[in-house]
């Protein structure tokens, strides 16, 4: 199957900058989706990618690069709230392939 | 929030016994999708259904079976369950499965396995 890699764990300080990279072999993926996930949660949807290039949703931009099968999710201006686990999905047709979520934990 | 839900939120059960786990969807979306959540492995796709009666294998269908006789219900069924199937359970629902069409999750099934 499709691998999709991200990094298992990071830490950052309230109001700071994550960046969340997601790297996928380039074939086989039509969009790339991002989606929160607070722990005993259901996931919930953040982006969607299909062109190259920056999406930015208030403080949440997610940024794809096809040819280079890289995406990452910028979290800007950092809150308590957005600790949790950040998860990439590479889609192909009608199904979604996840990679194995970064957990984030925001620390005052 | 999308209308999904699922039904038992929790179960334990014992090995070789078979268990059903129920999604039921009131938004009328073509797609559902069974995944299977463990730490270290993420969501995986167990089975997922693109029409009434219309199914299909995910990565990790082993040991599984779906049904849909209506478009609302989507069933798991784990036809002897093992201790390998504790997890946790999240059905999904998109409604055309393709392009920006993102997908909504129930609440999840934490199922333990003794």
């Amino acid at each position: 199957g499709q691998n999709i890699d991200q990094p298992t764990e990071m830490t950052a300080t309230e109001g700071a900058i994550v960046q969340i990279n997601c790297t996928y072999q380039t074939s086989g993926f039509n969009g790339l989706f991002w989606y929160q996930q607070h722990a005993g949660e259901a996931p919930t949807f953040l982006s969607y990618n299909v062109l190259d290039g920056l999406e930015e949703k208030g403080r949440f931009s997610s940024f794809l690069s096809r040819s280079k099968g890289y995406s990452y999710l910028l979290l800007k201006e950092l809150q308590m709230k957005d600790s949790a686990s950040y998860l990439c999905a590479g889609a192909a047709g009608n199904k979604l392939t996840f990679g194995g979520g970064t957990r984030v934990l925001v620390k005052p | 929030d999308a209308g999904i839900t699922q039904s038992p939120r929790h179960k334990v059960t014992e090995t070789g016994t078979p268990v059903t786990l129920r999604c039921h969807q009131t938004e009328n979306h073509r797609y559902m999708y069974w995944y299977r959540q463990d730490p270290g492995h993420g969501l995986r796709l167990i089975h997922y259904s693109y029409g009434v009666k219309d199914t299909d294998k995910g990565e990790v269908s082993d040991g599984y079976s779906v049904s849909r006789s209506k478009t609302e219900d989507f069933l798991l069924t784990l036809e002897s369950a093992t201790s390998s199937q504790t997890s946790v359970y999240f059905c999904a629902i998109s409604e055309t499965g393709t392009g920006n069409n993102e997908q909504f999750f129930g609440p999840g099934t934490r199922l333990t396995v003794l």
